[in-house]
């Protein structure tokens, strides 16, 4: 079975810096998908990007970008020019490029901006 | 607008009692799931569905009931059997098919607490 893991339960950051979120998973699949979603206080749970294995360009949305290691099985998240409203839990998922869709959660992290 | 429609927002289950949560999309996606969030934890899949009238047990789907009358509407019954029900659960829909990382858009949960 796949395993994703998200070994920084807590991070903090200026507003306007940088920060980084790391995930690592585990699998034995070639074809798969892996995701990054924020979940702010509200409970909304909204896509912030999306990867697919077989692309090896990182994918990139705004200020929001990932750096994919297929080999490492390695999946951070770069949050450029951090913002007050980036506070809030981020958690990566894997999806199998097969069957049902569904998705394996990591434990999340909880992002804090200090202004 | 589409979307994804959960309800009650809050709901009170007495011992021995079982309750139904409703979840309603108009997306036309043909997958849908049911997550449990505990504090501290990543979603954890309970029951999914990828067509009516047919629905598979998720990780951890003792204790719960589903059924998928129609394609819009996908129900999450916690039944007394589930001795620790306490947790904010969430609804996700997908479409299926396709190439492409499509991601699951979700509901804005129910939150279930013991009386």
């Amino acid at each position: 079975a796949q395993t994703v893991t998200q070994s920084q339960p807590e991070m903090s950051v200026q507003e306007a810096e940088t920060v980084t979120l790391s995930c690592t998973y585990d699998t034995s699949e070639s074809d798969y998908y892996l995701f990054w979603y924020k979940q702010p206080p509200s409970r909304q749970m909204i896509l912030v990007i999306r990867q697919e294995a077989y692309k090896q360009q990182n994918a990139t949305e705004n200020r929001f970008s990932v750096n994919f290691q297929k080999a490492a099985k390695s999946f951070s998240l770069k949050i450029s020019d951090s913002q007050l409203g980036d506070a809030a839990m981020y958690f990566c998922a894997y999806r199998s490029g097969q069957g049902a869709q569904k998705l394996v959660f990591g434990q999340g992290t909880r992002l804090t901006i200090n202004p | 607008d589409g979307g994804i429609t959960q309800s009650p927002k809050y709901l009170f289950r007495k011992e021995g009692q079982n309750v139904t949560l409703s979840c309603e999309q108009n997306l036309n996606h043909d997958a849908m799931y049911w997550y449990r969030q505990d504090p501290g934890q990543g979603l954890r899949l309970i029951y999914y569905s990828q067509i009516v009238n047919d629905f598979q047990k998720g990780d951890i789907a003792e204790g719960y009931s589903v059924s998928r009358e129609k394609k819009e509407s996908f129900p999450l019954t916690v039944t007394s059997a589930q001795k620790n029900p306490t947790a904010f659960y969430l609804c996700a829909s997908t479409p299926l098919g396709g190439r492409g990382a499509q991601p699951q858009h979700f509901g804005d949960g129910t939150r279930l607490s013991i009386l």
